[in-house]
């Protein structure tokens, strides 16, 4: 049974770019939630998307955006990128009804 | 909303020895706290988790501990072993429906010396 699986594993952008990562959950969950982490911190809730729809968001800006498809499967996009959005994007999968969530490896961003 | 506070931010101990890393968090409705276990490149590994209803969990040589009158919950490690060092987060949310928000402590840097 594979785990959560995130791509790409690493992504060097520039400033003012847009970025797109994926995630795939853990076979038979149907909930995706997407953390930042920051070096040196704890990760911290950006959104979190089931049944198509975001369902509860953290405190970060209209930049960052995402998607859930129907196999669950998520993408998380951030806009116009400035350096502090540099950190490790996790994505943490669950299903609904139960509070376990699952994390994947991760995708670390280096904006420039 | 949520704040959880964790410490120490940093531990050292000798292998065998035990470890303890502590939590507080400020939301009563809080009723679902896991732990998660981090190694360098990879992503949180849920190590243990408790929900208010139980006061203490075991699993081997992991324990967890709920106190939710004076809002805090602690990990205790026994037997440490080299592999053991890693970071540990703590986190808290407000269960019930699993789809709640995970509020995660700053991280406990644990070093299990040979």
């Amino acid at each position: 049974d594979a785990g959560v699986t995130q791509s790409p594993t690493h992504l060097i952008k520039t400033r003012g770019q847009q970025v797109t990562l994926r995630c795939s959950p853990k076979s038979g969950h149907d909930t995706v939630s997407w953390y930042q982490q920051a070096l040196g911190q704890g990760p911290q809730f950006i959104f979190q998307y089931y049944e198509e729809e975001e369902r509860q968001r953290g405190n970060f800006p209209d930049r960052f955006s995402g998607h859930q498809f129907p196999n669950y499967s998520s993408e998380l996009n951030v806009n116009a990128l400035l350096l502090g959005d540099s950190a490790l994007y996790l994505c943490a999968s669950s299903l609904g009804g139960v509070e376990t969530q699952y994390f994947g490896p991760g995708t670390r961003l280096l904006v420039l | 909303g949520e704040n959880v506070e964790q410490h120490p931010s940093t531990l050292s101990v000798q292998e065998g020895d035990s470890a303890v890393i502590k939590c507080t968090y400020s939301d009563s409705a809080s009723n679902y706290f896991p732990w998660y276990k981090q190694e360098l490149g990879k992503g949180p590994q849920l190590i243990i988790d408790i929900r208010s209803n139980v006061g203490e969990k075991k699993d081997q040589r992991i324990a967890v501990t709920l106190n939710k009158t004076a809002k805090h919950f602690s990990l205790h490690i026994t037997e440490t072993q080299p592999e053991d060092s890693a970071v540990y987060f703590c986190a808290a949310s407000r269960g019930g429906t699993g789809r709640r928000a995970l509020t995660f402590g700053s991280g406990t840097r644990l070093q299990v010396q040979p």
